[in-house]
């Protein structure tokens, strides 16, 4: 059963312009949300994280927004550049547990 | 510094044949350990996680299996290769610092099953 779900399996953008990417969870339990990027043939890498407690985190950049009574995050890429095509995972685990869910990932093409 | 290895990046097996993939790392203590794979156009699907030496735990019901003989080396395994095991093995790490549960990925084994 997937508890995290990326239902955008590619996003197409406009160098400059702002991207978004959206993630629903159904665990209620989830109180910490992570959004990985990951190049073609290497590992995921950390990217920005929120806590339950926060509804925005900000990194430069890229922001993360969490609506808890809706079971959705967004990650915002303001202003969006080639070098950030990849492909975007977000993850969430629930208090106390290590284990991360991640959803299936979103690819994101910047154009020129 | 932390860092975590994983080899080989490439791998090409026939049917039926054996799978030993290798994962350490260096500059921490008592990590939590994971095996993920990313088969072809899904997400990341997590297979073994490790909190100690000789501690498994599985995901899934699988054709593989893991083993932790040392704190800082996690071993992906299988008897017998399936077509449906290929796919692209990440192994990551993890310590439970605070409220920060992210893990740190190795750079991956692409493998393929012919």
């Amino acid at each position: 059963d997937q508890q995290v779900k990326q239902n955008s399996p590619s996003l197409s953008v406009q160098e400059g312009r702002i991207s978004i990417l959206n993630c629903d969870y159904t665990n209620s339990m989830f109180d910490y949300f992570l959004w990985y990027k990951k190049y073609p043939a290497e590992g995921p890498t950390f990217l920005i994280s929120i806590s339950s407690i926060k509804d925005k985190n900000e990194d430069g950049r890229f922001t993360v927004f969490l609506n808890k009574s809706a079971k959705h995050l967004s990650l915002h890429i303001v202003p969006s550049q080639p070098g950030d095509s990849a492909v975007y995972f977000c993850a969430a685990s629930v208090v106390d547990d290590y284990k991360l869910s991640f959803g299936a990932g979103t690819t994101v093409t910047v154009r020129a | 510094s932390q860092t975590i290895h994983q080899w080989p990046a490439t791998l090409v097996q026939p049917v039926g044949s054996p799978l030993s993939l290798e994962c350490t790392v260096e500059g921490t203590s008592n990590p939590n350990l994971y095996w993920y794979r990313q088969a072809a156009g899904r997400g990341l699907q997590l297979l073994f996680y490790s909190v100690g030496i000789g501690q498994i735990s599985s995901e899934v019901p699988q054709n593989l299996s893991a083993s932790r003989p040392q704190d800082r080396q996690f071993i992906l395994s299988s008897k017998k290769l399936l077509l449906s095991d290929s796919g692209f093995y990440l192994c990551a790490w993890s310590v439970m610092a605070g409220r920060n549960y992210g893990y740190t990925f190795g750079s991956g084994t692409r493998l393929t099953v012919v």
